[in-house]
């Protein structure tokens, strides 16, 4: 069985730019969650998507948000990036039941000039 | 979701067993207590978690005590690839994880 896949792994944006950021769960996966990894605030919860729905969602401001299509595949979507946005976005899914694990994905490194 | 107390780093000698504090002492009764970890610039890794009762897999074993209010983690048999930052996570039935800062394993030879 194929794990989580994120791409790309690494991009590099300019500041005000906007970036869309693409994570294939586990197959018969349905919820996905997104986090940001920084040096300094350490692995943050975005927000998660369980068909097609925001279920749950962090502290981060509008300029980031997220969809999931009928596959369960899920894109985030970062707009007028700042300097503060370079970071380490995670992918994780889950299957439908509840108290199992999440797999993560490799990341994508985001990397904002 | 409870917060998690853990040491910022520990020393392991390979081959030795591993034993990983954490403190979550606000816990509540529908929480599970989840470990993962991560090796550098990876994707966390899922380890085991459990509910009340010890826990153990092919990587490790989970041991909560009694009022719940902490737990260990133990590699039995550590090994240079073990070295990673792990991380101690109360979670309820949401599917949010809440990283804390973690437990910097430093394996040696």
């Amino acid at each position: 069985k194929a794990g989580v896949t994120q791409t790309p792994r690494y991009l590099i944006k300019t500041r005000g730019q906007q970036v869309t950021l693409s994570c294939s769960p586990i197959s018969g996966h349905r919820s996905v969650s997104w986090y940001q990894q920084t040096p300094g605030q350490g692995l943050q919860f975005l927000f998660e998507y369980f068909s097609e729905t925001q279920r749950n969602k962090g502290n981060f401001p509008g300029r980031f948000s997220g969809r999931q299509f009928s596959n369960s595949r899920s894109e985030m979507n970062v707009s007028t990036l700042e300097l503060g946005d370079s970071a380490l976005y995670l992918c994780a899914s889950r299957s439908d039941q509840t108290n199992t694990e999440a797999f993560f994905g490799q990341g994508t490194r985001l990397t904002v000039v | 979701d409870a917060k998690t107390t853990q040491p910022p780093s520990m020393d392991c000698a390979e081959g030795r067993a591993a034993n990983l504090p954490c403190n979550h002492s606000t816990i509540s009764g529908n929480e599970y207590v989840y470990w993962y970890r991560q090796i550098h610039s990876q994707g966390p890794q899922y380890i085991i978690h459990g509910l009340k009762n010890n826990e153990t897999n092919e990587m490790a074993s989970l041991i909560i005590t009694e009022d719940r209010k902490s737990s260990t983690l133990i590699l039995p048999h550590a090994t240079l690839r073990d070295t990673a930052v792990y991380y101690c996570i109360v979670k309820s039935n949401t599917d949010k994880l809440i990283f804390g800062t973690g437990t910097r394993l430093q394996v040696f030879p």
